[in-house]
């Protein structure tokens, strides 16, 4: 069975940095792209920028780009999404989600989503 | 950049009409175009993709239609349990990107 597991919930204050992570399980953690997704309390879904575990491969949407750094370890099977310093306007949920390849090009497996919270 | 752009932005309905969102992107996307469905406190879920496929386990009263620039989801019986938020999403292969619309909530009349 394919799961996207994701770290739990984050208090943060203005300022500090933060790395989430989203461990894979039930497939070939390096043959899929692995993506980010924002949402803003009571908004939609914006995407965030995506990651090949494979080589590393890592691109990001233009609205994100310098504001957040994708990694992954294919190690341990694990993605991750951080940021050096955070704001308030970091305030979301954050999921990790499986791209589906490109014959299909959509995300078919996402994790629960880890909240992240930023409060001073 | 490709915008989506979904209509109507709620939509009241009661259970057994059939319904129908749209989601219009602001150049041709091929059938590079997804669906999901999210309820309340939960991840978004998987239903359409590449315009028409059904995903497996979801069940035959969604389907998906269109290519280019216009799409359509319809459920054709509305049941309790589609109450929720619906999105749209378009694949650019060409620059990588994924691009959602900003949702449609399904409500009950």
């Amino acid at each position: 069975e394919v799961q996207l597991v994701q770290s739990g919930a984050e208090v943060k204050k203005p300022g500090e940095s933060l790395k989430i992570s989203c461990k894979g399980s039930g497939y070939s953690f390096t043959s899929y792209w692995i993506g980010w997704v924002r949402q803003m309390p009571g908004k939609g879904l914006e995407w965030m920028g995506i990651i090949y575990p494979g080589d590393s491969d890592t691109r990001y949407s233009p609205s994100f780009q310098g504001q957040v750094t994708i990694s992954a370890d294919k190690s341990i099977s694990t993605a991750y999404l951080q940021w050096s310093s955070l704001k308030a306007s970091d305030t979301a949920m954050y999921y990790c989600v499986r791209h589906a390849g490109y014959s299909y090009g959509c995300f078919d497996y996402w994790g629960q989503g880890t909240l992240v919270t930023v409060s001073s | 950049d490709i915008q989506m752009t979904q209509s109507p932005s709620t939509l009241s309905a009661s259970v057994g009409d059939r319904v129908t969102i749209t989601c219009r992107a602001s150049q041709s996307i091929s059938s590079w175009l997804a669906w999901y469905q999210q309820k309340p406190g939960k991840a978004p879920k998987l239903l359409i993709y590449k315009a028409s496929s059904l995903e497996s386990g979801v069940p035959s009263r969604f389907s998906g239609s269109g290519s280019g620039t216009e799409f359509t989801l319809t459920i054709s019986s509305l049941q309790p349990d589609d109450f929720a938020t619906y999105y749209c999403q378009q694949y650019n292969s060409y620059g990588t990107t994924w691009t959602f619309g900003q949702g449609t909530k399904v409500e009950i009349k």
